[in-house]
């Protein structure tokens, strides 16, 4: 299947810092890049929606101003957890698809905030 | 609204044969996926159903019914690596993204 890179795999901050996460299709161009989030012993939830070169699509409850996405190519897609509190450690995992397939996930980051 | 359930845990003897189900509420219907996923580690891709019926791959088949809003994943002679999470997930339409269910913890034991 296709490949999403996602990098770092594990990130420790401290609080008030911020932290960007990279997703980057390695054989397919990814028209649309979805961003989950993953509680322990939680399912994905889903944060938001990017097409390349357009706004990202926030779900409720997701705040935009903190958690800033850009897919400014069909490669790359990336997420920045802006002034990051305790709270938003998490399992980050971005999704790529080109058109009506599957979706590819990248390996996920693990983000801790001291 | 959708909605997708899946029962929370699940355990099974290795060797054994096991069937994890799924049902759904969603406003449209694009396909039906399973994915698995071992603890700290993104999920993988197992079977994709769209159209009603059995998709066999290996050990592992996938069924769906359209009509009753119902898929069951079947993992056959079950390993101690099959131990795991499975993920339900759908799409309701076009490009949108997958909606998860909450997964299945399975624990298989010898």
């Amino acid at each position: 299947g296709a490949v999403v890179s996602q990098h770092p795999s594990r990130v420790i901050c401290k609080s008030g810092t911020s932290v960007k996460i990279e997703c980057r299709s390695l054989d397919f161009q990814a028209t649309t890049m979805f961003w989950y989030r993953q509680f322990p012993k939680q399912s994905l939830m889903l944060m938001a929606t990017s097409n390349e070169g357009s706004k990202a699509t926030y779900e409720q409850g997701v705040e935009k101003d903190k958690f800033l996405i850009n897919h400014a190519s069909l490669t790359l897609s990336t997420l920045t957890v802006t002034s990051a509190h305790p709270e938003d450690s998490s399992f980050y995992i971005c999704s790529g698809t080109q058109g009506n397939t599957e979706a590819f996930f990248g390996q996920g980051t693990r983000l801790t905030v001291v | 609204g959708q909605n997708i359930d899946q029962p929370t845990e699940m355990t099974a003897t290795e060797g054994a044969i096991v069937q994890i189900n799924c049902t759904y509420q969603t406003s449209g219907f694009n396909g039906l996926f399973w994915y698995q996923q071992h603890a700290g580690e993104a999920p993988t891709f197992l079977s994709y159903n769209v159209l009603d019926g059995l998709e066999e791959k290996g050990r592992f088949s996938s069924f769906l019914s359209r009509s009753k809003g119902y898929s069951y994943l079947l993992l056959k002679e079950l390993q101690m690596k099959d131990s795991a999470s499975y993920l339900c997930a759908v799409r309701d339409s076009g490009n949108t993204p997958l909606v998860f269910g909450k997964g299945t913890r399975l624990s298989v034991i010898a």
